[in-house]
């Protein structure tokens, strides 16, 4: 399995400002993920961090909106750029991969609790 | 589209019952089914997964089961504690992918002491 950090651990942000959020794996991934979690709902993907890369985004989430980084195989930050209320959320950090070769699961961060005002 | 069906979205249960949680799924590809239990303020966290050569698979109090024809899979849990009230969530992968998943709703599981 994989231990996931992130941090903050939670932020109260003025609108129109931006937040980073960082993603630490304890060990080598393949994959990492960001979602957004609202109180209540269940998980939304943002997108595939791709080390080296830019990352995968789904339908509806934009690099502008969410850039992302993946500089090496075991940490990843999202930003949440120009936030409005709207954004206020959980956002969830996932790794999998931790074998190359083998298929495994997805494990999760703690997850950081974003509110703007 | 594709998607995951979750049920019931609450459930209340009497400690030392049993908990049943079903999830139907749309794509016939979907090959990996995980559950994850998220206890207030913590992040999602696997507790079983299922593949799809598998009819049935358990962990102590936990099992799961599947039925591929049926499109449908359900978390048992047995001899309920307090501490297995959290939300659950089941998802589908996408095809062959385990890492590209459709979640289901969630159904929060509330054990009365």
């Amino acid at each position: 399995s994989a231990v996931i950090s992130q941090k903050p651990s939670r932020d109260i942000c003025q609108r129109g400002t931006s937040l980073t959020i960082q993603c630490q794996v304890d060990s080598q991934v393949t994959m990492m993920f960001w979602y957004r979690q609202q109180p209540g709902q269940s998980l939304t993907l943002i997108a595939t961090a791709n080390q080296g890369s830019e990352a995968t985004y789904e339908s509806g989430f934009v690099i502008d909106k969410f850039p992302i980084s993946r500089p090496n195989l075991t940490f990843s930050t999202l930003t949440v750029s120009n936030m409005s209320p709207e954004d206020s959320s959980i956002y969830l950090c996932s790794a999998g991969g931790v074998k190359v070769g083998v298929a495994d699961t997805q494990y999760f961060g703690p997850g950081t609790r974003l509110t703007v005002l | 589209g594709e998607n995951v069906e979750q049920h019931p979205s609450t459930l209340s249960v009497q400690e030392g019952d049993s908990a049943v949680i079903k999830c139907t799924y749309s794509d016939s590809a979907s090959n990996y089914f995980p559950w994850y239990k998220q206890e207030l303020g913590k992040g999602p966290q696997l507790i079983i997964d299922i593949r799809s050569n598998v009819g049935e698979k358990k962990d102590q109090r936990i099992a799961v089961t599947l039925n591929k024809t049926a499109k449908h899979f359900s978390l048992h849990i047995t001899e309920t504690q307090p501490e297995d009230s959290a939300v659950y969530f089941c998802a589908a992968s996408k095809g062959d992918s385990n890492y590209q998943l459709i979640w289901g709703a969630g159904t929060k599981l509330i054990i009365k002491p």
